[in-house]
């Protein structure tokens, strides 16, 4: 069946510095989803990408889709506290099917 | 008011024992997900549902089961539930292309003693 990795698992940062999670299909996409889940909370959708080379962005968070739409990323620029939490990406096919990758959890130092 | 709602927040229950994980949602959504989530594993889909004649196995169905009430009703039963079921349960639910994504519950933290 369909697998969504996501990588890295956890990621530990100082305050200003970026942050990348990488996400990558077994399949092509029909398109991707990202969500973020701060502790203790439940997962918040955050962007969809439809298009092949697509890039999306949301003040300091840009999010690209493959050429090849089974790849995307999620760049946070100058992370700040409130960035914490777990980020998931969420593959979905041709045959309505979502899959969810793992999550990238995310802290950041002060 | 939320609009997808889970009851309980949290629950223990003993070994054995029947157990139900009720949802219901204001968002006027035909599709409604139950989802397991455990440290490290991300979200596993264990039922949905695409209407409410709709009923479809997920990846990790076997110990549950479903019933769809109504339009606004999904709720998950454990029939006998064991400890490796303890995790957190989420409700979800989206519309027929999910373009604004799912929108999910607060959870219900499961602990089987």
């Amino acid at each position: 069946g369909q697998q969504v990795m996501q990588i890295p698992q956890y990621q530990h940062v100082q305050e200003g510095e970026d942050f990348t999670t990488y996400c990558n299909s077994s399949t092509t996409l029909s398109n991707i989803q990202w969500y973020k889940q701060r502790p203790g909370g439940h997962p918040v959708f955050l962007i969809q990408l439809v298009k092949s080379g697509e890039v999306k962005k949301q003040k300091r968070l840009t999010f690209q889709f493959g050429e090849a739409k089974k790849n995307s990323s999620l760049h946070i620029t100058a992370t700040q506290t409130t960035d914490v939490g777990t980020y998931f990406c969420a593959g979905r096919t041709n045959a309505g099917k979502s899959t969810f990758g793992d999550g990238t959890t995310l802290t950041v130092k002060p | 008011d939320a609009d997808v709602t889970q009851t309980p927040r949290n629950r223990i229950t003993k070994t054995g024992k029947r157990i139900m994980l009720e949802c219901s949602q204001t968002k006027g959504h035909d599709r409604m997900y139950w989802y397991r989530q455990d440290p490290g594993l991300g979200l596993r889909l264990i039922y949905y549902s695409f209407d409410v004649k709709d009923i479809n196995k997920g990846e990790i169905s076997d110990g549950y089961s479903v019933s769809r009430q109504a339009q606004a009703k999904f709720s998950l039963s454990l029939e006998s539930a064991i400890p490796n079921q303890t995790a957190l349960y989420f409700c979800a639910t989206s519309d027929y292309r999910a373009n604004y994504g799912y929108t999910f519950g607060s959870g219900t933290r499961l602990t089987v003693v």
